[in-house]
């Protein structure tokens, strides 16, 4: 069966460094999400791209995130310049179209800001 | 506007038991309502989905109740399974491919 992979399964860095995540949807996956989820909390929306652009974000997506599809297989998540609280697990999803609402979930990034 | 709120935040069943998530959301324009569930560590697995046209889906022991009315929707686990033990999030999103606003999870335990 199908599935989202993402790397590294675990990420730590120092806080003002520059990290990536690192996604591989499901291949005939059009839409593609990122998501976090801080400890014990809520699973919560970051941005979404379609057809090489984003098409929403939310307020937590500021200048120091960026997402991109370097190749036709990856898409990645971009922290500029770290912060503590940046620490969570981010999660990318993919999704087909059309009618086809059905988001599926990788396993999971999670980023320890020291 | 956006949010759903979900209850209990944490649920204890014996095994063979019901084990029943309720849901709530204020937005009458969210039309499609995903149920996931998630192991400690790892990412959250979709379970079962409706749409707000049908006010049942059953998939095997999982069955989602929706009423349109009262803005509610929620997720009964038959049969309860020790294996069941996870948390369990509702969640929620507008027509088409766009984000999902979650709930804040229940922690389910089926005990022997």
């Amino acid at each position: 069966e199908p599935e989202v992979t993402q790397t590294p399964s675990h990420q730590v860095t120092q806080m003002g460094q520059e990290v990536i995540l690192r996604c591989v949807p499901i291949s005939n996956h059009l839409y593609f999400y990122w998501y976090r989820q801080i400890l014990g909390q809520k699973v919560e929306f970051l941005v979404s791209f379609y057809n090489n652009e984003i098409s929403e974000k939310s307020e937590i997506f500021d200048d120091q995130f960026s997402v991109e599809r370097p190749d036709g297989s990856n898409f990645t998540l971009k922290i500029r310049s770290t912060k503590l609280e940046d620490s969570a697990m981010y999660f990318c999803a993919s999704s087909y179209y059309g009618t086809a609402y059905e988001q599926y979930f990788g396993p999971g990034t999670r980023l320890t800001v020291t | 506007q956006q949010q759903v709120k979900q209850s209990p935040q944490s649920l204890i069943v014996q095994k063979g038991g019901i084990s029943i998530i309720n849901c709530a959301y204020e937005n009458t324009a969210f039309d499609y309502f995903p149920w996931y569930q998630q192991f400690p560590g790892k990412g959250p697995a979709l379970l079962i989905a409706i749409r707000p046209d049908v006010s049942e889906k059953k998939e095997g022991r999982f069955t989602i109740s929706f009423n349109k009315s009262a803005k509610q929707f929620s997720l009964h686990i038959m049969d309860s399974q020790p294996g069941d033990s996870a948390t369990y999030f509702c969640a929620a999103s507008l027509a088409g491919n766009t984000p999902l606003v979650f709930g804040k999870g229940t922690r389910l335990s089926v005990i022997a």
